[in-house]
């Protein structure tokens, strides 16, 4: 199986910061990177595929770069409602796998 | 527009069954993998499996093997997951979420969350 270990596994920020998470998988997944937001109480949402490609309607602040092993979720002014836990996923090859994911939360 | 819309909680005894559903509209179901995740309480998103929507082939992560079964009705658009011989350890919120090969094999719609809960 494909791990994805994320880092860091919480981080504390302002509003109006710059947000940078990482991911990293054991072996090459190409650009199959997938990254995901949680916020209590509802379901996770897709935020980019394919390592860059922004969802449909997901605020141009976020972005995913990377490939290979070795990729990036930034948030580039971090807004109140970007307060969550974030989680990539590999989806390279089944079984498909998540992150332990990353809380960001408020200073 | 797409919606995934699951079963209510459940709390069921150890040993017992309980099966959940997704009833999908707003898009062509047989033309999507209907994914199932899991989280327990606290912790982070766990990838249980997915199911063909076209063929009905299901793919289970090793963890999921044996007392976990995905199944559809494609006449209702709606996936289901039974789990049986519950333990307290399945105690979970199960979501399913459309999966999309055009895009990567992301899960780009979720339902809202089905929990169960295994207690005497």
């Amino acid at each position: 199986d494909i791990q994805m270990t994320q880092s860091p596994s919480s981080l504390s920020a302002s509003v109006g910061d710059r947000v940078t998470i990482t991911c990293r998988a054991s072996q090459s997944i190409s650009s199959y990177l997938n990254w995901y937001q949680e916020k209590p109480g509802k379901a996770p949402k897709l935020l980019i595929y394919a390592a860059s490609t922004l969802q449909s309607g997901v605020p141009l602040r976020f972005s995913g770069s990377g490939s290979g092993t070795d990729f990036t979720l930034t948030i580039s002014s971090l807004q109140p409602e970007d307060f969550a836990t974030y989680y990539c996923q590999q989806s390279y090859s089944t079984p498909l796998t998540f992150g332990g994911g990353t809380k960001v939360e408020i200073k | 527009q797409v919606q995934l819309v699951q079963s209510g909680s459940e709390l069921k005894e150890p040993g017992a069954s309980v099966k959940v559903s997704c009833k999908a509209s707003g898009y062509t179901f047989t033309a999507y993998v209907v994914n199932w995740v899991r989280q327990a309480p606290g912790q982070g998103l766990q990838w249980m499996g997915w199911i063909n929507a076209k063929t009905g082939n299901p793919i289970y992560a090793q963890d999921f093997t044996g007392r976990f079964v995905f199944s559809l009705d494609t006449s209702v658009s709606t996936a289901y997951l039974e789990i049986s011989s519950l333990k307290a350890e399945d105690t979970a919120l199960y979501y399913c979420a459309r999966g999309n090969s055009d895009n990567y094999h992301s899960a780009d719609y979720w339902g809202q969350g089905s929990l169960v809960t295994v207690s005497s």
